[in-house]
């Protein structure tokens, strides 16, 4: 079955400092690929997407590329803030949005320190 | 704005009470889903629904219940809680998986608050 795989962290870096979360797929034909955030105490909100191979999904100077090659979705940022500090799921939806809804990885806790 | 709203968003219960989650959405979404999310975990879809009238399991289905008798609505229960049914719950919905033109919706969920549930 489909998987996603992303690093669990914490992961805890400066103000400004350069972000990268891996995360890495497993599915069958070409799924849409997301990146979700969830801000403490609240809901999963959609960061980006990416519905076909090697588009970039962009939003509050996040950035991910979906590449098919390596079956990756890793999201960027070049320059963190303290607000930024959230847990980050990668997801993805199988080709044509299946009924079962998204497959998620495990989250990756992100805390940045001023 | 509603989107998604999930009452209550906190609840205590103790060991074998039963309680009911609800999830309201004004989207007119057809696909609604309760997930659970616990440390380590990530979401785990919990059971799903393609339309009123309508359900399916999840991936951990096991001591809950759910009910969709209005589009809108998705009701999940509990009929004798169990400490490991400690969690926070979530509620989401999307459009189905074709649009009105036939094209391919992404497949993007759009999730309510939370309701955090302890089982003493």
């Amino acid at each position: 079955g489909d998987s996603v795989t992303q690093m669990e962290g914490p992961v805890t870096l400066s103000e400004e400092a350069f972000l990268t979360i891996n995360c890495t797929y497993t599915a069958t034909g070409y799924p849409s690929l997301f990146w979700y955030v969830q801000y403490p105490g609240e809901g999963l909100q959609l960061l980006l997407k990416a519905t076909k191979a090697d588009d970039k999904g962009s939003n509050k100077g996040f950035e991910a590329t979906y590449r098919k090659e390596t079956t990756s979705f890793h999201l960027e940022k070049g320059s963190v803030q303290v607000s930024d500090s959230a847990v980050y799921f990668c997801a993805l939806s199988d080709q044509g949005g299946g009924a079962d809804g998204l497959t998620f990885g495990k989250g990756t806790h992100l805390i940045i320190q001023p | 704005n509603a989107g998604v709203t999930q009452t209550p968003k906190f609840r205590v219960l103790k060991t074998g009470q039963s309680m009911t989650l609800l999830c309201a959405q004004d989207m007119n979404h057809e696909y609604m889903y309760w997930y659970r999310q616990d440390p380590g975990m990530g979401l785990r879809l919990i059971h799903y629904s393609v339309g009123e009238g309508t359900t399916a399991k999840g991936e951990v289905p096991d001591g809950y219940n759910v009910s969709r008798l209005k589009k809108q609505n998705f009701l999940l229960g509990l009929e004798s809680a169990a400490p490991s049914q400690t969690s926070v719950y979530f509620c989401a919905s999307r459009p189905p998986g074709l649009n009105f033109l036939g094209g391919a919706n992404t497949g993007e969920l759009f999730f309510g608050e939370g309701s955090r549930l302890t089982v003493l």
